[in-house]
């Protein structure tokens, strides 16, 4: 069965404080997204990674993918009240039609 | 905005009764997946439809059932309902790619349920 187990489960940071959430897991995807959710809505994609090795930065959010494409971290510099809320990655099956998703990591940040 | 749209927004029912919830998936989206998300929980998964046929099947309980029609828009029945079923439940959307690989998949806002 595959899985994807992110860490931590929750956080809370005092803004301006850096951060870095992981996102593992033993199989190989062919790509990997990450979302971010606030309370009562819907996931929101954040950036999607293909390629092992690949780095992508949104302002101050910069996304790693492992080299073997297992896994995967979420790096937020400086972070913000309005950066709170649930992050989720999810992994993107290789030959197959399933996608799935870690449990989330909740983020709080303090102002 | 994703271009996935869910209605209702809200939902209030009573315990045995019967809701159907729909989605309409971006515009080109051929795959439609429906995932359940109970307070301070994360996503489960519950099944995907691609052009009009069931594709993968996750913890989906026998008193749901969904279908997709053929202008891609879907729906998700929940029968039988109980006080446990009171969840967000979220629509999304996918291309999915020539050779069956998966691909982003685009949330929709969402349609919470409450079972009273």
């Amino acid at each position: 069965t595959q899985l994807l187990e992110q860490s931590p489960q929750f956080l809370s940071i005092q803004e301006g404080e850096n951060l870095t959430v992981y996102c593992n897991s033993s199989s190989v995807f062919s790509s990997l997204q990450w979302y971010r959710q606030e309370p009562g809505e819907g996931p929101v994609l954040l950036v999607t990674v293909v390629t092992g090795g690949e780095v992508k930065k949104l302002k101050r959010l910069t996304f790693q993918f492992g080299d073997a494409r297992k896994d995967s971290s979420l790096h937020i510099t400086a972070a913000q009240p309005g950066d709170t809320g649930l992050y989720l990655c999810a992994g993107a099956g290789t030959g197959g039609f399933k996608t799935i998703f870690g449990a989330g990591t909740r983020l709080f940040v303090k102002a | 905005d994703s271009g996935v749209t869910q209605t209702p927004k809200h939902l209030i029912t009573a315990t045995g009764q019967r809701v159907t919830l729909r989605c309409s998936p971006r515009s080109g989206d051929l795959s439609v997946y429906w995932y359940q998300q109970s307070l301070d929980q994360g996503l489960q998964f519950l099944i995907q439809y691609y052009n009009g046929e069931e594709r993968a099947k996750g913890n989906i309980l026998e008193r749901f059932s969904a279908q997709q029609f053929p202008d891609l828009h879907s729906e998700l029945n929940l029968s039988s309902l109980e006080l446990g079923d009171s969840a967000l439940y979220f629509c999304a959307s996918s291309v999915t790619l020539a050779g069956g690989s998966t691909d982003t998949q685009y949330f929709g806002p969402g349609t919470r349920l409450t079972v009273l």
